[in-house]
């Protein structure tokens, strides 16, 4: 089935860039999603690619696809404490977004 | 406001009871899914709706039970509720395939004692 993969946890310093690693398995996908948790909360929609795009940019936010290796990564520029949450890449295809364990970014000050 | 609303946003019952958490959209999006997240954050699908009619039905138990009475409403009905279904719920949102993504609720947090 489906599957998707993101390491568990990463730790950054305020000021600098944080990079959210995601593989995935469902070929099919035409949007990719990036969602943010903060705790106790929802999932807040981040941004997304078009799978016939290898990157998009949005303020701090850079999204590149590598379609061939099904590799998602979400880049986060001059990282701020209030980005600390967990941040979830979700492959859409077939109907329905499928989710991993997500990746819990902390921001160190 | 706008918004997937989900009551109540704490739940928290005895094992073998029978309980239900609501869902609403005023997005006038037509599809409609359940998800949980278990204490490690992994997120699973659990139902979908379009347009009131069951598209997705994943290997759940069959204590669950969804209900859409319109467009904008997905309940999700559990019986005999069991230690291992305390989790969180997320009711969720889109327009069908359009590609803009979902729009999740706040969470249902349930514990089963």
């Amino acid at each position: 089935g489906e599957d998707v993969e993101q390491s568990l946890f990463l730790s950054v310093r305020e000021g600098d860039s944080s990079v959210i690693n995601c593989t995935y398995t469902d070929s099919s996908s035409t949007y990719l999603y990036w969602y943010k948790q903060e705790p106790g909360a929802g999932l807040q929609l981040l941004t997304y690619i078009f799978s016939n795009m290898d990157m998009k940019q949005d303020q701090r936010l850079t999204v590149l696809l590598n379609k061939k290796d099904k590799h998602l990564s979400l880049r986060i520029a001059d990282t701020q404490t209030g980005d600390s949450a967990i941040y979830f890449c979700a492959p859409g295809g077939t109907g329905k977004l499928i989710f991993g364990q997500g990746t819990t970014l902390q921001v160190k000050p | 406001d706008t918004a997937v609303s989900q009551t109540p946003k704490y739940l928290v019952t005895q094992m073998g009871n029978d309980k239900s958490i609501k869902c609403e959209q005023n997005l006038g999006h037509d599809t409609m899914y359940w998800y949980k997240q278990d204490s490690k954050k992994f997120l699973k699908i659990m139902f979908s709706y379009n347009n009131k009619e069951l598209i997705i039905n994943e290997t759940v138990p069959n204590r669950f039970s969804p209900k859409s009475p319109d467009k904008a409403h997905l309940n999700l009905h559990i019986n005999s509720l069991e230690l291992g279904d305390s989790a969180v719920y997320f009711c969720a949102s889109s327009s069908w395939r359009s590609g803009t993504g979902y729009t999740f609720g706040s969470g249902t947090r349930l514990t089963v004692v």
